[in-house]
């Protein structure tokens, strides 16, 4: 799902499932790429990072796929469970000066049904 | 490991008043983040601290805003005088270094009225 305006994308899969989130990112000079899940009431927490000179990186039920030719992002939940039920956010660092620096996407809501 | 924490969680005052907000990064944490979302808005960034020094005040929206970390431990984000438009929630995160995952606290959910 890509952001739009003001109106978080949106995703809903059944218990099981596997789920693909996307991101479409703004620097090509971005180097280091994050995800991010956030429950309601909470910060953003860590799931999984990539930097630019990978284009795949696996970790527990979740992999990201960094697609730097079209400036993509993907994350993809095996086994999309109840409790993946969040906001999932995209971050970018651009590196130079600002190193540091995190620019977020909008988000995309994951509804996972039991 | 304690995570970053932020206090107060919650708080509401009127326009034109003043309020400090508080963050204790990871212990061990150079790097220190503040961010903010606002109402219908993405997380932007606001600054980043390497120890007691600022980094990167790109973020800082005006001088209402002033940040400080004395010693290098917490840090706190002072508003004065606080505006309706500051109103919306206030992460601080802090990492090893530049380019390691940054964890975030809770944030503190400000309301001006």
């Amino acid at each position: 799902g890509e952001s739009v305006g003001l109106h978080l994308p949106t995703l809903s899969v059944q218990e099981g499932d596997n789920s693909i989130i996307n991101c479409a990112y703004s620097n090509s000079a971005s180097d280091y790429f994050i995800w991010y899940k956030q429950e309601s009431g909470k910060g953003p927490q860590f799931i999984i990072d990539i930097r630019s000179n990978m284009d795949k990186r696996q970790g527990q039920r979740v992999t990201v796929l960094l697609n730097k030719t079209v400036k993509h992002l993907s994350l993809q939940i095996a086994a999309t469970q109840p409790g993946d039920s969040a906001v999932y956010f995209c971050a970018e660092n651009s590196g130079g000066t600002s190193y540091g620096k995190l620019t977020f996407g909008q988000g995309t809501i994951l509804t996972v049904h039991p | 490991e304690a995570g970053v924490t932020q206090f107060p969680s919650h708080s509401v005052i009127e326009k034109g008043q003043t309020v400090t907000l508080r963050c204790d990064p990871i212990s061990g944490h150079d790097n220190l983040y503040w961010y903010r979302r606002v109402m219908g808005k993405e997380i932007k960034f606001l600054l980043h601290f390497v120890k007691e020094s600022k980094q990167d005040e790109s973020g800082m929206p005006n001088n209402r805003f002033l940040a400080e970390r004395t010693g290098g431990t917490y840090s706190t984000l002072k508003v004065q005088p606080a505006e309706l438009e500051d109103s919306g929630v206030y992460f601080c995160a802090s990492s090893q270094q530049p380019n390691q995952p940054q964890h975030f606290g809770d944030g503190t959910r400000l309301s001006i009225l």
